[in-house]
C-alpha cells in the first residue's frame, strides 16, 4: 500500500530565510509521481511542484525546490527567501500511473514571521 | 487564472437528509475528482470521473454517494442519507490531462451533519 508521511505538523520561519519541509513515502511501485500542494488559510489547494520518480533531476519552481531521494523514499520541499504569503498548510502527495487517486500526507503548517 | 468553483462554502444538514455539493470545474478540463478531509485527518480520495462515467472510486464511496455531470459544466456530489461521520471538508478538483499532471482544487465545501 502507498503511504505518505509528514513528520512535522508545524514549522515556522522568518521572512527571507530558507525552510525545508520533510516528506517520506512508501510504495512498491517503480513508476510514480510526487507533489507538493500549498493550502493558504481558507483558500484552495494549489500545486506547488511536481516530480516524476523516473527523473533524477530535482524539480524546481522559482523559490521552491525539492530534494528527491528515491532510494530513501524521501521528497522534501525547500522554500528559499520565504515570504509572508508562503504561510499555509503544505501537503505532500504521491500517485501511481495506474490509478486515479493521490495519497496525501497529514500536512505541515508553515508560519512565516516578519 | 481559471478556478474550480465550489458551492456552498458551508452547509449544515440534519442526519438522514440528502445533500448535493456543487462544483464548476475549469472549462477545458476533462478529469474530475472529489476528495474529502475530516477535521484533523488526511485528505482522502473519493471518486474520479472521466468521459461521463466514474473511472475509479474508493471504499469510502459507497451506495450513499453518487456523482453527476448534469449539464456539461457542473459536477456534483450527492450524499443520499447523511451520517454524522460524513462531516468533513469536501474538495472538488479537475485536471486537463489526468492526475499525474496535478489537479486544480476548489476551495472546498465544509459539510456539517447534525
Amino acid at each position: 500500500a502507498q503511504t505518505v508521511t509528514q513528520s512535522q505538523p508545524e514549522m515556522s520561519v522568518q521572512e527571507a530565510e530558507t525552510v525545508t519541509l520533510s516528506c517520506t513515502y512508501d510504495t512498491s511501485e517503480s513508476n510514480y509521481y510526487l507533489f507538493w500542494y500549498k493550502q493558504p488559510p481558507s483558500r484552495q489547494m494549489i500545486l506547488v511542484i511536481r516530480q516524476e520518480a523516473y527523473k533524477q533531476q530535482n524539480a524546481t519552481e522559482n523559490r521552491f525546490s525539492v530534494n528527491f531521494q528515491k532510494a530513501a523514499k524521501s521528497f522534501s520541499l525547500k522554500i528559499s527567501d520565504s515570504q509572508l504569503g508562503d504561510t499555509a498548510m503544505y501537503f505532500c502527495a504521491s500517485g501511481l500511473y495506474n490509478t486515479d487517486k493521490l495519497i496525501f500526507g497529514t500536512g505541515t503548517r508553515l508560519q512565516v514571521f516578519p | 487564472e481559471p478556478e474550480v468553483t465550489q458551492t456552498p462554502s458551508h452547509q449544515v444538514t440534519q442526519m438522514g437528509q440528502e445533500v448535493i455539493l456543487r462544483c464548476v470545474p475549469i472549462s477545458n478540463h476533462l478529469y474530475f475528482y472529489w476528495y474529502r478531509q475530516i477535521l484533523g485527518q488526511k485528505v482522502e480520495f473519493l471518486v474520479s470521473f472521466y468521459n461521463n462515467e466514474i473511472s475509479e472510486k474508493s471504499e469510502i464511496f459507497d451506495d450513499q454517494f453518487s456523482v453527476e455531470r448534469p449539464d456539461g459544466s457542473n459536477f456534483t456530489l450527492k450524499i443520499r442519507s447523511t451520517k454524522l461521520e460524513d462531516s468533513a471538508m469536501y474538495f472538488c478538483a479537475s485536471s486537463e490531462q489526468g492526475q499525474s499532471y496535478g489537479y486544480t482544487f476548489g476551495s472546498g465545501t465544509r459539510l456539517t451533519v447534525v
